[in-house]
């Protein structure tokens, strides 16, 4: 157990529908990252939330979009979903704000499987 | 924009060393990472280069040329439980991690 939990593990459903993945980081970790991983693809990075604020983002679609709580829990939104938004999403945590503070350690989540029919 | 390069394959025997390379084009290069990755599995960090130099960690080590703009791991009297995704990440622009395209390490008896 890494101390990052993604809930919900698995997820099906439908062209067009919306989902909600979460994401509770390690404790004491105030940094969070999403990325997504299609099959058989790299680690693509969508969003980074540092406290509360946004900090970096990367090619994350406008139908996505992702918040982090006053609680340190983090929130990615898919919405109107399409085939190729299939795919692996991990959430992961770090102490640092920023991505080049150090070796800035990565704990990653088991991820969510996200299957769109 | 930021692209790291590695091969998508490389094949090797138990009790051998192999080199994975990564050759990487980024603004404002801090550092480089390795991350290890089992099928299906959470990706978890094995080494980190902020120097120039050779950093070791017990069986695996990392390598980094700040002025080739490359770097490589070493891992060394493989294991089968070393067969896994190894992906290199650096930071570049943007606060941004990105990890390169990852490299399947297949080892055979």
């Amino acid at each position: 157990d890494s101390g990052v939990t993604q809930t919900p593990k698995h997820l099906i459903t439908a062209t067009g529908q919306r989902v909600t993945l979460r994401c509770s980081p390690r404790s004491g970790d105030l940094s969070v990252y999403w990325y997504q991983q299609s099959l058989d693809q790299g680690l693509q990075f969508l969003i980074q939330y540092y406290n509360g604020e946004e900090r970096a983002k990367g090619n994350i679609l406008e139908r996505f979009s992702a918040q982090q709580f006053p609680d340190l829990h983090s929130e990615l939104n898919l919405s109107s979903l399409e085939l190729g938004d299939s795919a692996l999403y991990f959430c992961a945590s770090s102490v640092n704000r920023d991505a080049y503070s150090g070796a800035n350690v990565l704990t990653f989540g088991a991820g969510s499987r996200l299957t769109v029919l | 924009g930021q692209s790291l390069e590695q091969p998508s394959e490389v094949t090797a025997v138990e009790g051998a060393i192999v080199q994975i390379n990564c050759t990487y084009q980024t603004s404002g290069f801090y550092g480089l990472s390795w991350y290890q990755q089992h099928d299906g599995g959470a990706p978890t960090f094995l080494s980190y280069n902020g120097l120039d130099g050779l950093e070791e960690t017990g069986r695996f080590s990392s390598f980094l040329s700040r002025s080739d703009s490359y770097g490589y791991l070493l891992l060394q009297e493989l294991q089968m439980k070393d067969s896994a995704s190894y992906f290199c990440a650096s930071t570049g622009g943007g606060n941004k991690l990105t990890f390169g395209t990852g490299t399947q390490l297949k080892v055979e008896l």
